[in-house]
């Protein structure tokens, strides 16, 4: 059975601060990452892809993988309010395997 | 970007009928996708929708509860049958519209199903 796991939170963070969301996979030979986020009420949306080992930044935004670990983050810099959602890691080879998703919370 | 509409946003039905949710794309597209994302829960892929022959259902879903039809590159359907409380769901199909290996999916605004 492959699995996505990540922490459910609420992770909670001051606005400003940096918000780190961590997922781990158990199926060795994916090739695509990726993290959604999910407004309440909406569809997801994607935000950011990595293929390859390393750190890929996009704006605020920073996600790192390491396939030896099996393990992917993302980093969200200076966090706004408006970034409170649910964080869904995605994994696959063709189809994607979710995780359960990260309710993050930025307080003003 | 492609725009992914579907249709119906929401509905509300009865017990043992059927509702046919329709995706629609406004360019061609590669591949096409539909998940279910349960109250509270993550999204879980029913099946691949195939342009021109039967889908691909992951395990747990079958044809005869949610058959799928996409007769070209931007259209598709799901249709959920016999329907009991356990089907409401939010409906989300996805599409792929770059190249296969980076598979990148983006997501249509869903379909919120209220089973009575």
């Amino acid at each position: 059975q492959k699995e996505v796991e990540q922490n459910s939170g609420p992770l909670s963070v001051p606005e400003g601060a940096i918000a780190s969301l961590n997922c781990t996979y158990s199926d060795r030979v994916s090739q695509s990452f990726f993290w959604y986020r999910q407004y309440s009420g909406k569809s997801p949306e994607l935000i950011m892809s990595i293929y390859s080992n390393g750190d890929k930044e996009d704006g605020r935004f920073t996600a790192q993988l390491n396939k030896a670990s099996q393990y992917v983050s993302l980093l969200i810099r200076d966090s706004q309010p408006s970034d409170s959602a649910t964080y869904l890691c995605a994994v696959g080879g063709g189809k994607l395997i979710f995780g359960q998703g990260t309710e993050l919370s930025v307080k003003p | 970007s492609a725009v992914i509409s579907q249709k119906p946003s929401r509905d509300i039905c009865q017990r043992g009928t059927s509702l046919t949710i329709q995706c629609q794309v406004d360019s061609q597209v590669t591949m096409m996708f539909w998940y279910r994302q349960q109250p509270g829960q993550s999204l879980t892929l029913i099946a691949t929708a195939n342009q021109g022959s039967e889908a691909t259902y992951e395990s747990g879903f079958v044809i005869d509860k949610f058959p799928i039809s996409r007769p070209n590159l931007t259209f598709s359907t799901l249709t959920v049958s016999n329907m009991s409380p356990e089907d409401s769901s939010i409906y989300l199909c996805s599409v792929v519209t770059g190249e296969v290996s980076y598979n990148e999916q983006f997501f249509g605004p869903g379909t919120r199903l209220t089973v009575l």
